[in-house]
Parts: C-alpha cells; sequence; structure tokens
C-alpha cells in the first residue's frame, strides 16, 4: 500500500498555465518535502513543509502542509517550460524513524 | 550538483550475477541511505546507515546488503540477480540528526539485468 497518494498521476498543460498538485495520506507526518525528478537523474530537494498550515514560496511554486499534517499541495502559477519533471512528495510518519516514503509523483509536461 | 557520487552510472549485467553499487555521501553527512526506483513501485527505501551502523530497513531483498565504511562511503551489494532487479538505484544522505528530515540524492545507477 502506497502510504502517499498523490494526483494527478499525470499532468500536460500549456505554457502560462496555472496548477496543482495534491499529496494526500491517512498518516500524520513530521514534515513532508517535495522533490524534482528529471528523467534518469536524482531526485532534487524543492522545500521542506514542517509545521500544520505552513505555507512556503519558491518563486513561481506555492507549497502548503495540511493543517493535520496529513497532506500538502503544491501550486505553480504560470508554468513554464522548465517546469517539466517529476513531482515527488516525500515524508517520514512520526516516530517512525527518517526513513522517506515517497509518493508515486505527478509527471507534468509543460508546452511552449 | 548534490554533492553525493554514485558509480558506476550503468550497469548492465547478466541473471545470477552479483554487483556492487557505490556511493559516497555529501562532506559533512554521517547518513547514507539507499532507495531502488522502478516504474511501477515508485522509489521505494532500502536501507539507512549512520555513521557506520545499521540503523532503518525497508523493504531490501536478503539477496540484497548494504555496508557503510568508516570514511563513510557506502556499498549496495546485491547479489543472484533476477530481471525484475533492473532499475534506478540512489542513494541518499544528510547529517542524521533527529529534525534533519531533507536528504541530498546522488545522480543515480541505472542496473540492466539481461
Amino acid at each position: 500500500t502506497q502510504l502517499l497518494e498523490q494526483s494527478p498521476q499525470f499532468l500536460s498543460i500549456q505554457e502560462g498555465e496555472n496548477l496543482t498538485v495534491y499529496c494526500n495520506s491517512s498518516s500524520v507526518f513530521s514534515s513532508l518535502q517535495w522533490y524534482r525528478q528529471e528523467p534518469g537523474e536524482g531526485p532534487v530537494l524543492l522545500v521542506t513543509v514542517v509545521t500544520g498550515g505552513e505555507v512556503k514560496k519558491l518563486k513561481r511554486l506555492t507549497f502548503q502542509f495540511g493543517d493535520a499534517r496529513k497532506d500538502s499541495s503544491l501550486h505553480i502559477t504560470a508554468a513554464q517550460p522548465g517546469d517539466t519533471g517529476l513531482y515527488l512528495c516525500a515524508g517520514a510518519p512520526s516516530n517512525s524513524g527518517y526513513a522517506l516514503n515517497f509518493g508515486k509523483g505527478t509527471s507534468l509536461l509543460v508546452t511552449p | 550538483d548534490s554533492g553525493v557520487t554514485q558509480t558506476p552510472k550503468h550497469l548492465i549485467t547478466a541473471t545470477g550475477q552479483r554487483v556492487t553499487l557505490r556511493c559516497s555521501p555529501r562532506s559533512g553527512d554521517l547518513s547514507v541511505y539507499w532507495y531502488q526506483q522502478s516504474l511501477d513501485q515508485g522509489l521505494q527505501f532500502l536501507i539507512q546507515y549512520y555513521n557506520g551502523e545499521e540503523r532503518a530497513k525497508g523493504n531490501i531483498l536478503e539477496r540484497f546488503s548494504a555496508q557503510q565504511f568508516p570514511d563513510l562511503h557506502s556499498e549496495l551489494n546485491l547479489s543472484s540477480l533476477e530481471l525484475g532487479d533492473s532499475a534506478l538505484y540512489f542513494c541518499a544522505s544528510n547529517k542524521g540528526g533527529a529534525t534533519n528530515y531533507e536528504q541530498y540524492f546522488g545522480p543515480g545507477t541505472r542496473l540492466t539485468v539481461t
């Protein structure tokens, strides 16, 4: 069973559009991280959210951690082709140590 | 560049064989994590070492083993390889402290078992 469910699985949009991807779980997390991965490369850390209700911004990317620390979202404003990639959420459930559970990811394609 | 290095980049071998994947963590990091990524399963945690000691185990097969050496580099040994072991294998590192959640990934080793 997948601890973290991501949706949508695939997303194809045009440059300039906005989008939101979701990461949901029934478990409580100490923190959640978002990574972006390009084909054949390792995931690159984008952000970590720790506090329930926390919102973090990274240029055109806005990350939110749910109040109950069970879910998170990533919103991209005015998407660009350079945003194309696999977006992964990951977290270690509370009291389970530091090994990360990963969602299966949202594959985003932004076309010019 | 995350500062985590992995060798080799690609590995092609036959079923039944044994291979060793190598990882050097970022400077100053004490903890190393190994993950397997396949198309259908996504990124799966295999095992974690902290300062030379095994700290956590995930979905690691008995045919797989790992160790972390005094210089903190780590090796993942895969034996009696099967076709289903073909995947990307990633190593990640961090300082490993109680509030250290973020992990930094290497470029991966692509293993193909034929």
